[in-house]
């Protein structure tokens, strides 16, 4: 299986600062033949299922705001909020879905400072 | 708008069978460009995908190891739905439990069912 691992678990930020959280896999997540990795990034708040921010590692699902960005290769991907809303308070989970089973890491709580 | 609606018990007694459907409407449970999948959440597994299934010509499933030997997942066409059955459930099966659509990633999620196993 592919193992996911975010940091930080928990990340505090002032309003309108940047915020950054990190995601790795054990493996490539990169399908040479199409050239995409199979990254997805996803917010959950309290009560709701989770919700797809960003795919194929850096492209943003429609209505997304564009404060969110992904970015990354290989291994490697981050998430950033340009400039954290009181609305983005959350918990954010990056996901493979290149190969089964399609494994989340563990969660990143963002909060307000 | 498309949209899946998830039904079932929220309490099922141990060694029994936890059984949810998940309606699909503005979407077909036979398109070939996507995939049916479940997903539950504890608060000691974090996010966990069960399995999914898929119709490419015929009917693909992929089970997660964790649940191999108790998981099936049904497609009905004539309700345009997806069920999961998990047999013999322990309180570790106590979870919220997701469907989910894969499209881009995972476009596309029900409203959540909380099922807990207790006697």
């Amino acid at each position: 299986d592919i193992v996911m691992t975010q940091s930080p678990d928990s990340l505090a930020v002032s309003l309108g600062e940047r915020a950054t959280i990190n995601c790795k896999s054990s493996q490539s997540v990169l399908y040479s033949s199409n050239n995409k990795h199979y990254l997805a990034w996803y917010q959950q708040k309290p009560g709701q299922p989770p919700k797809l921010l960003i795919y194929w590692a850096s492209i943003r699902e429609s209505g997304v705001p564009d404060r969110f960005t992904g970015s990354g290769s290989g291994t490697d991907f981050t998430l950033t909020i340009s400039s954290l809303q009181a609305e983005d308070v959350a918990v954010y989970y990056c996901q493979q879905y290149y190969s089964t089973p399609y494994t989340f890491g563990q969660g990143t709580k963002l909060e307000i400072k | 708008q498309v949209q899946l609606q998830q039904s079932g018990p929220g309490l099922v007694k141990p060694s029994q069978t936890l059984s949810l459907t998940c309606a699909i409407s503005g979407d077909s449970v036979s398109s070939t460009s996507t995939t049916w999948s479940w997903i539950r959440q504890s608060p000691s597994r974090g996010l966990e995908w069960l399995g999914n299934t898929y119709y490419r010509s015929h009917w693909y499933y992929d089970y997660a190891v964790s649940v191999k030997s108790r998981i099936t997942l049904n497609p009905d066409t004539s309700k345009n739905q997806f069920s999961l059955q998990l047999n013999s459930v322990t309180p570790e099966d106590t979870a919220v439990y997701y469907c989910a659509r894969r499209g881009n990633a995972f476009d596309l999620w029900g409203q959540g069912t909380m099922v807990t196993v207790s006697s």
